[in-house]
């Protein structure tokens, strides 16, 4: 067990909705990552948080935001859904921003 | 730009066959590569890492800064190898390191 825990495991909501990921690092990580696996588009990063603080962006949409908490766990919000939002989020923590990352299961959201 | 490049979306061999997946990068700096892997119905987790330059489960990976590839080879496939492989790219940007990741690649060994 890898340790990361996210929060739900399935999702399912219609367009024009907004949820709430959730992810608890592996105890001690300082790093959370936030990936999107849709079915063609293999991991896309989104976004990264080192000890509270946005590490680095990627492809995150601006209907997208997340933050981390100062216990280091990290939330992932996406609103105004479309369909092809629908996806598998991925969060994953590390110790530093060079180490190896450890995944979460993922959340798998599907939008109707 | 930083990318990772992972040709082949599916690809399917028997067992005892040799395979190597392959992956190329895009990066003006010192490249750190990794290979993820995703067996069925488990966590996404480390491979290996160039860096420790290990054989890991008979895979191995040899990074070609001349052809900026990072491909994984195995010498004899077996089933348990089937699995999702991602190549991955530590990349140095704003002043810190993100992991950019390839589509990834579906290994199927048959038996």
């Amino acid at each position: 067990d890898s340790g990361v825990t996210q929060t739900p495991k399935h999702l399912i909501t219609a367009t024009g909705q907004r949820v709430t990921l959730r992810c608890s690092p592996r105890s001690g990580d300082l790093s959370v990552y936030w990936y999107q696996q849709s079915l063609d588009q293999g991991l896309q990063f989104l976004i990264q948080y080192y000890n509270g603080e946005e590490r680095a962006k990627g492809n995150i949409l601006e209907r997208f935001s997340a933050q981390q908490f100062p216990d280091l766990h990290s939330e992932l919000n996406l609103s105004s859904l479309e369909l092809g939002d629908s996806a598998l989020y991925f969060c994953a923590s590390s110790a530093d921003s060079r180490g190896e990352l450890f995944f979460g299961e993922g959340s798998r959201l599907t939008v109707l | 730009a930083q990318r990772v490049t992972q040709p082949e979306k599916l690809l399917s061999v028997f067992k005892g066959a040799p395979v190597e997946l392959k992956c190329n990068y895009s990066y003006s700096g010192s490249p750190e590569l990794f290979w993820y892997v995703q067996y069925s119905r488990q966590r996404l987790q480390l491979l290996l890492r160039h860096i420790s330059r290990e054989s890991i489960k008979g895979f191995t990976a040899d990074l070609n800064k001349g052809e900026t590839s990072f491909h994984l080879k195995k010498p004899f496939a077996q089933e348990e190898d089937s699995a999702m492989y991602y190549c991955a790219l530590s990349a140095f940007s704003g002043g810190y390191n993100k992991l950019i990741f390839g589509a990834g690649t579906r290994l199927a060994v048959h038996p």
